[in-house]
This record gives structure tokens, C-alpha cells and sequence, in this order.
């Protein structure tokens, strides 16, 4: 089966700074990847997801991936975070069977 | 985008009794639906999954006549969590997924177990 691992436990960073969450896989197949965000109080909401294609995905918010196969990698990024960025992110990988393995998240903390 | 909404979004509830949390998609038909579980500050746990008008598959670990789980129509599951314990208490997510891989998730339940 599956893994996903998120190597950062928590970020903290001072807007106007670069962002960049690491995310590894284990799976030698074909994937689908997904980075989710989670405001405080509030429900998962999709950043972005590959499927196919530009291995550099961009999303809501500002925030871009990039799928990296060698390295089994989908890594989120965004040039300069804002104090609203402040939630938790997870990575999430489908191996095409609707079987979704989500990474154990990094909370990211923006000071203003 | 998907609409997926959870009702109640909070409950408590006393050790020794049952709780139903319902799990509907608005605006589109759910052929698939996933449970989860998250503890605080983890990621989520998949429970289990569940097709319309079939038996859910529930994942290793995870007590199938403890958390029942109904997919009764196209736009709605239920978890029931029988006889609940304080362990019982987390934060339940179920999310809807229309034929593709994405999931679309509802807002969450919180469920505390005194």
C-alpha cells in the first residue's frame, strides 16, 4: 500500500517569506497527487492536484507543486506567504483506485 | 465546486450509547464514500469506504460492528458509532467522491464521548 510522508511537523515563517512543504510517496505506479489545507476551524479544502501532464501544478492562493517522479516527490510552494496561510497542509496521494493515503500534515504558522 | 455537508457538526454524548452522524453531497451523487477519522494534531485515518447499496469496506484495525456504516442513496452515508466510549471521541469526516479521484469533503463532526 501506499505512503505519503510530510517531512516538516510545523513551520513557522514571517510573511513575505518563501514557502516550500516537502512530500514523499511510496508507490511505483501511477498516482494522482493532491495538497490539502485545513484553516482552523474549518473544513479540508483542495490547493491543487496532479493528474497528468505539467508536472508543475498551480492552485488557489498562490501556491504551486511540483511532481517530481524520480524523486517520488510533490513538494508545495509559494513565493511569499501571507498571515492567512496560517492553517495545516496535507499531502495526499490516490493510486487510482479511490484509495487515499494523506501524509500526517505540517502545520504551518505565519507571523505577521 | 462539491458541496458536502455533515450533520451534527458537534455532538456529545454520555459512554454506552449510540451516535449517528450523517454525511450528505448536495449537488452532486456520491457513487463512493469515504470515512475518517482525525485525532488532534494527526492526519487522517481512513476508516472506511463505502458504495452506494453495497456493504462498506473498512480498513485493518477498524471494528466494523462498531462504526456502522450506511450508503443508503446517492447522496447520503451514515456513520453510526455504537456504544461509544471516550476513545470514541475525535473528529469524523466523511467525504464524497463522482465517478474521479477527487474527494470532496464535508466540514467534519466532533464527537465527544463523557
Amino acid at each position: 500500500a501506499q505512503s505519503v510522508s510530510q517531512h516538516n511537523h510545523h513551520v513557522i515563517l514571517s510573511e513575505a517569506a518563501s514557502l516550500e512543504l516537502g512530500c514523499n510517496y511510496s508507490y511505483g505506479g501511477t498516482v494522482n497527487l493532491f495538497w490539502y489545507v485545513q484553516y482552523p476551524g474549518q473544513h479540508l479544502q483542495l490547493l491543487l492536484k496532479y493528474f497528468s501532464g505539467d508536472p508543475l501544478v498551480k492552485g488557489i492562493k498562490g501556491f504551486e507543486a511540483e511532481f517530481i517522479k524520480s524523486k517520488f516527490s510533490f513538494n508545495l510552494r509559494k513565493p511569499s506567504v501571507q498571515w492567512s496561510d496560517t492553517a495545516e497542509y496535507f499531502c495526499a496521494v490516490n493510486a487510482g483506485n479511490n484509495d487515499m493515503r494523506f501524509g500526517a500534515g505540517t502545520r504551518l504558522t505565519v507571523k505577521p | 465546486g462539491a458541496v458536502v455537508s455533515q450533520h451534527p457538526s458537534r455532538v456529545i454524548c454520555k459512554s454506552g450509547t449510540s451516535v449517528k452522524i450523517e454525511c450528505r453531497s448536495l449537488d452532486f451523487q456520491a457513487t463512493t464514500m469515504f470515512w475518517y477519522r482525525q485525532f488532534p494534531k494527526k492526519s487522517l485515518m481512513l476508516m472506511a469506504t463505502s458504495n452506494e447499496g453495497s456493504k462498506a469496506t473498512y480498513e485493518q484495525g477498524v471494528e466494523k460492528d462498531k462504526f456502522l456504516i450506511n450508503h443508503a442513496s446517492l447522496t447520503l452515508s451514515t456513520l453510526t458509532v455504537t456504544s461509544a466510549h471516550p476513545e470514541d471521541s475525535s473528529f469524523y469526516i466523511c467525504s464524497g467522491v463522482s465517478g474521479g479521484y477527487e474527494q470532496y469533503f464535508g466540514p467534519g463532526t466532533r464527537l465527544t464521548v463523557t
